[in-house]
């Protein structure tokens, strides 16, 4: 199985603040990584796939970069509705695997 | 506009059969190109993917629980299945159904999850 590893697993940042939030793979992806958010007793919600392509509805403040085995989330200026959990997923190989997560929260 | 539902028992005894049924709107499982596909997310802790059916029937399965899951589905009904047998404390999670757009965006629409506690 590929191992995700994502850092850092939490993060405290304030509203208007860039975040970047990394994820790294043991082996390469090419760019089949997507990126989740997910909110407390919501299913994760698709932001980015294919490494760096954004999902229809996200706001333009979220991005992706990277391939091969190291990706990167950005977010470009941290509001309010952003604080959450994010996931890195791997889609290149099944079985399917997640990064452990990056908590977002109010510093 | 895809939608999932989860349904299914909310309590299963250890030993016993955990059995959750997909129900999907707003697309056909019989379309090609996508697979259907169970996630589970035990409390506090990160996403495990759990397996996938094709349109085709085929399946593929997370090796860490292969021995003990069957997904299946009924084209008819437009819903598909989860079965995991000899349950334990372990598999107490919350449970979603997902359609995995395999050759783009991958997991792109997800049911809202059902809780499953295995309990005496």
């Amino acid at each position: 199985d590929i191992q995700m590893t994502q850092s850092p697993s939490t993060l405290s940042a304030s509203v208007g603040d860039r975040v970047t939030i990394t994820c790294r793979a043991s082996q390469t992806l090419s760019r089949w990584l997507a990126w989740y958010q997910q909110k407390p007793g919501k299913a994760p919600k698709l932001l980015i796939y294919k490494a760096s392509d954004l999902e229809s509805g996200v706001p333009s403040r979220f991005s992706g970069s990277g391939s091969g085995t190291e990706f990167t989330l950005t977010i470009s200026s941290l509001q309010p509705d952003d604080f959450a959990t994010y996931y890195c997923q791997q889609y290149n190989q099944y079985p399917l695997t997640v990064g452990g997560g990056t908590k977002v929260d109010i510093k | 506009q895809v939608q999932l539902q989860e349904s299914g028992p909310g309590l299963v005894k250890p030993s016993q059969t955990l059995s959750l049924t997909c129900t999907v709107s707003g697309g056909s499982i019989a379309s090609s190109g996508y697979y259907w596909t169970w996630i589970r997310q035990p409390a506090g802790k990160g996403l495990e993917w759990i397996g996938r059916i094709y349109t085709s029937g085929s399946t593929n399965y997370n090796p860490s629980l292969e021995s003990r899951v069957t997904i299946s589905k009924d084209t008819s009904k437009n819903q598909f299945f989860l079965k995991l047998s000899s349950v334990t404390a372990a598999d107490t999670a919350i449970y979603y159904c997902a359609r995995d757009d395999y050759n783009n965006k991958g997991v792109d629409y997800w049911g809202q999850g059902t809780l499953v506690t295995v309990s005496s």
